[in-house]
């Protein structure tokens, strides 16, 4: 597609469980940022990527969380033993290069029961 | 992580004004900047950008402003129409920040009919 697309749209997850989400960026954009937003609140910053190097995880909540990007393209948030409080819009974006526009994607709705 | 935006302004106006919606980073050494606008349920939207080499940038019925002085910036909506209604949230990168992007505080745009 033309834009940043993720999946799943809306995630259910029972507290406990392990959960992926899923980000794919426009394609030869190089840089890949993640989002989470909590609801009627900003967007915090959780990590980014340059390639397939992320050079800054300063801002992952805790060690539950953690993300990849293979190939330069498709990056994984993987949430481990989700928590209540992670219940959130998780977003994504791009950008050609760094320091360009980044455009997002709809994100993912995380509800952890 | 870094988080924004806990409470959100309101502004307020009649269809067919002008809207001005105002930023101030923190940041003296960033030198991209973005607005974005952000409706229910969906992700944020690209309108504009400026860069530090500049102090105003027009686009189609918007205007970025940018005063590096006092780190303000600001977004002026021309004629604004009830499809501007939205959360309205500037960014900002700095190669000091590892190039991540930033938000500010968003500020919620109403239009009256």
């Amino acid at each position: 597609g033309a834009g940043v697309s993720q999946s799943p749209s809306n995630k259910v997850t029972e507290k406990g469980k392990d959960v992926e989400l899923r980000c794919d960026p426009i394609s030869g954009h190089t840089a890949l940022y993640w989002y989470r937003q909590s609801l009627g609140q900003g967007l915090e910053f959780l990590i980014y990527f340059q390639g397939n190097s992320a050079p800054d995880k300063s801002g992952l909540p805790s060690d539950r969380f953690s993300a990849e990007r293979t190939g330069g393209s498709v990056s994984t948030l993987t949430i481990q033993r989700t928590q209540q409080e992670d219940s959130a819009v998780y977003l994504c974006a791009s950008s050609r290069i760094l320091n360009t526009e980044a455009f997002f994607g709809q994100g993912t709705r995380l509800t952890v029961v | 992580g870094e988080s924004v935006g806990l409470h959100l302004p309101t502004l307020s106006v009649q269809e067919g004004d002008n809207s001005i919606i105002n930023c101030a980073y923190s940041n003296s050494a960033s030198d991209y900047f973005i607005w974005y606008k952000q409706e229910s349920g969906k992700g944020p939207q690209f309108i504009i950008d400026i860069r530090s080499n500049m102090d105003k940038r027009q686009g189609q019925r918007v205007t970025v402003l940018l005063n590096k002085t006092v780190k303000h910036l600001s977004l002026q909506i021309a004629a604004t129409q009830p499809g501007d209604s939205a959360v309205y949230f500037c960014a900002e990168i700095s190669m000091d920040s590892s190039y991540k992007l930033i938000f500010g505080s968003g500020t919620r745009l109403l239009v009256r009919p």
